[in-house]
């Protein structure tokens, strides 16, 4: 069965606290992507990445960090640094790297609230 | 940046109706792609169209594309209440490194 996963579903965090989401995929897939969503509002990108070891900044990386030590995991980690970092967090994967971006596959989400 | 934006942002039909939603987006694309998303749940592809496309069907989905215009817009027909979701556009702009850029979105009711 295959599919992107996400962990845990919903997270509650201590200000000050880091906190790290899970994101797993069996799609073999090359590049995998997260994103922050906001009530009411569309995806912005946090972080992508194209191959195993190396990933890039997206438009709102800043208090987050991501490593890509193997091919389908992804996790993403809020730190203390993010100022406002209560929102719904989504998990993407798609087939492969470089030319036009193709469809991407969604994880379920996590929500993070900030106590 | 959000590159799409989505208009309406919210439409409420009944069922049975035909739904039309626009997007407009800033840059030279190599594909716009529309996905659907349930409330609290993640996206769902549902349409990818290309810069040399400019019309595309899937099932009661008919998707159109004006790169002249930097418009596409997306169609369903014959509504159900289980279309009920937000639609979100999102662009691959040219040279833009194999990523997305999501619009706003349009929240779309489909009443009984």
């Amino acid at each position: 069965d295959g599919g992107i996963t996400q962990s845990p579903k919903y997270l509650f965090r201590k200000e000050g606290q880091n906190v790290t989401l899970s994101c797993e995929q069996n799609l073999n897939h090359d590049a995998m992507y997260w994103y922050r969503q906001d009530p009411g509002q569309g995806l912005r990108l946090i972080y992508y990445s194209q191959i195993v070891n190396d990933f890039q900044k997206g438009d709102i990386a800043e208090g987050y960090s991501v490593s890509r030590e193997k091919k389908e995991s992804f996790p993403l980690t809020v730190t203390s640094a993010q100022k406002n970092p209560t929102a719904f967090y989504l998990c993407a994967s798609s087939i492969a790297a470089g030319g036009p971006s193709n469809e991407q596959f969604f994880g379920p989400g996590t929500r993070l609230t900030v106590l | 940046s959000q590159q799409g934006e989505e208009d309406p942002q919210a439409l409420s039909i009944q069922e049975g109706e035909n739904a039309t939603m626009n997007c407009s987006y800033k840059t030279s694309i190599n594909n716009l792609q529309w996905y659907r998303q349930n409330s609290g749940r993640g996206l769902v592809h549902l349409i990818l169209i290309r810069s040399n496309e400019r019309e595309k069907h899937s099932g009661r989905l008919r998707v159109t594309l004006d790169t002249s215009k930097k418009s596409s817009s997306l169609l369903i027909t014959a509504s159900r209440a289980a279309d009920t979701a937000s639609y979100f556009c999102a662009t691959d702009a040219t040279g833009g490194g194999n990523k997305l850029t999501f619009g706003t979105g349009t929240q779309l009711k489909v009443e009984l």
